[in-house]
C-alpha cells in the first residue's frame, strides 16, 4: 500500500520564480493538506483540499495556491518567490472529517536563491 | 489562539535510562492531539492520536498520555535508533494541525 508521495525530492529557484509541487495522497484518502516547514521548527499549515476545493486556509498570502485533482492528487504553486520561503514543504492526507489523522509525505525541499 | 508548547527543546539519554517528552496546549475544541516522529530532513511519521482526557496508547517502547492540558510521550529504555525530533500537533474545530516546535532526542549508546 503506497504511501504520500511528493515530486519533486529537491528544488532550486531564484526569487521572482514560480514553482509548483506535487502530491499524491495514500490510497483510500480523499483529503490533502499543505505544510511549510522552516528549518528548525513545526509544520505550519498553508491550506487544505477536499473536493477539489480549498476549505480551510491558514495564514498565507495570495502567492501561495493549490489545486486538487478528481484522483484527489494535488498541487501546490508559489509565485513570486522570495528568500524566506525557502523550506520543507510537506503534504499530508487524510480522510475528510476533523480530528482525523493526517500522514505526511517525505516532503520537497525548496531553496531560493 | 490555539497554543501547543513543547519540552525540552532538546534531551539527551543513554541507551536503557527512560525519559518523558512533554506537550502542553491550549485549544478551543480539541478534536484530537496527535504525536509525530521525524528524523532528518524527512516528513513526520505517525506515532499517535489521543482523544479524550484519560486516554493511553503503547508502540513498542513508547506510551501516549493526554489530560486536560497536556500529553505525555513516555520513552521506555531507549535505542539509539529512536533517536529523532518528536513532534505534537493538536486538532481544533478546523481541519488545520497546530503544532508545536518539537524535542530533539539523541540516544547514545
Amino acid at each position: 500500500d503506497a504511501g504520500v508521495t511528493q515530486s519533486p525530492t529537491h528544488l532550486i529557484k531564484t526569487r521572482g520564480q514560480q514553482v509548483t509541487l506535487r502530491c499524491s495522497p495514500k490510497s483510500g484518502h480523499d483529503t490533502v493538506s499543505w505544510y511549510q516547514q522552516a528549518l528548525g521548527q513545526g509544520p505550519q499549515f498553508i491550506f487544505q483540499y477536499y473536493e477539489e476545493e480549498e476549505r480551510q486556509r491558514g495564514n498565507f498570502p495570495d502567492r501561495f495556491s493549490g489545486h486538487q485533482f478528481p484522483n484527489y492528487s494535488s498541487e501546490l504553486n508559489v509565485n513570486a518567490l522570495l528568500l524566506g520561503d525557502s523550506a520543507l514543504y510537506l503534504c499530508a492526507s487524510s480522510l475528510q472529517g476533523q480530528g482525523e489523522t493526517q500522514y505526511f509525505g517525505p516532503g520537497t525541499r525548496l531553496l531560493v536563491l | 489562539e490555539d497554543q501547543v508548547t513543547q519540552s525540552p527543546e532538546a534531551l539527551r539519554l543513554q541507551e536503557g535510562e527512560s525519559s518523558s517528552l512533554n506537550c502542553s496546549y491550549t485549544v478551543s475544541g480539541l478534536r484530537g492531539l496527535f504525536w509525530y516522529r521525524q528524523d532528518p530532513g524527512k516528513g513526520p511519521e505517525f506515532l499517535f492520536t489521543l482523544y479524550s482526557a484519560g486516554e493511553e496508547k503503547e508502540k513498542e517502547r513508547l506510551k501516549a498520555t493526554l489530560t486536560k492540558k497536556e500529553s505525555f510521550l513516555h520513552i521506555t529504555a531507549p535505542k539509539p535508533e529512536d533517536s529523532a525530533t518528536y513532534l505534537c500537533a493538536v486538532g481544533n474545530s478546523g481541519y488545520a494541525l497546530n503544532f508545536g516546535k518539537g524535542t530533539s532526542l539523541l540516544v547514545t549508546p
